[in-house]
């Protein structure tokens, strides 16, 4: 299947340090998507990087992506503990444009 | 700051029934979804819609659900005969142009079928 996969399926970590997270993929994107959702919640959308990208910033987030390894990565720098959450990470594919591709996600723990 | 709003929160309904899942996406967004994610999975593509019709569907999306946008602001997923597997959180989402933009989602429907 095409769907993204997260590792690690669980993260756990103190407030204050890094936390990375990492999506593998199968064929060619269009799009990779990063996701949070809090316990029982919406999916709330982090950041958006296209397959010309290699890497973007938004605030503490830093997402890389490589095509050639068909992967990307989400770091989140001085974590604090209201990150605790599930992380997604979807894909678009450059024929199907619209439907994300989900992965099983990485459940984020920060200990205050 | 717009948003995805979806009603009811929270239904329970029995076996057979149907269910009708009702969002309001952002107003000037131009593509439609729904994703559903059961207890535990991940989060599943249904349907998109655009331009008053559906342009994708998966597996999923079989005879048994139906998509509409019955005006210029409600877009709606229905569930004509609702079985127990149908239990789920369902997302609605909306994005600008397409999937080449982000996708906003809802705060989710938790459908419970008894």
């Amino acid at each position: 299947s095409q769907q993204g996969e997260e590792d690690p399926q669980a993260l756990s970590i103190q407030e204050g340090e890094n936390a990375t997270m990492n999506c593998s993929y199968k064929t060619s994107i269009n799009n990779l998507q990063w996701y949070r959702q809090n316990s029982g919640r919406g999916l709330v959308h982090l950041i958006l990087i296209r397959s010309n990208e290699r890497e973007k910033h938004s605030g503490r987030l830093r997402v890389t992506l490589d095509t050639s390894k068909k992967s990307s990565s989400l770091l989140i720098t001085a974590s604090r503990a209201a990150d605790t959450a599930s992380y997604f990470c979807a894909t678009v594919l450059g024929s199907t444009l619209g439907r994300l591709y989900f992965g099983r996600g990485t459940q984020l723990t920060v200990w205050p | 700051e717009p948003e995805v709003t979806q009603t009811p929160s929270h239904q329970v309904t029995q076996m057979g029934q149907e269910v009708i899942l009702r969002c309001v996406p952002i107003s000037n967004h131009l593509y439609f979804y729904w994703y559903r994610q059961i207890l535990g999975q991940k989060v599943e593509f249904l349907v998109s819609f655009y331009n008053n019709e559906i342009s994708e569907k998966s597996e999923i999306f079989d005879d048994q659900f139906s998509v509409e946008r019955p005006d210029g602001s409600n877009f709606t997923l229905k569930i004509r005969s609702t079985k127990l597997e149908d239990s789920a959180m369902y997302f609605c989402a909306s994005s600008a142009i397409d999937g080449a933009t982000e996708a906003f989602f809802g705060q989710g429907t938790r459908l419970t079928v008894v």
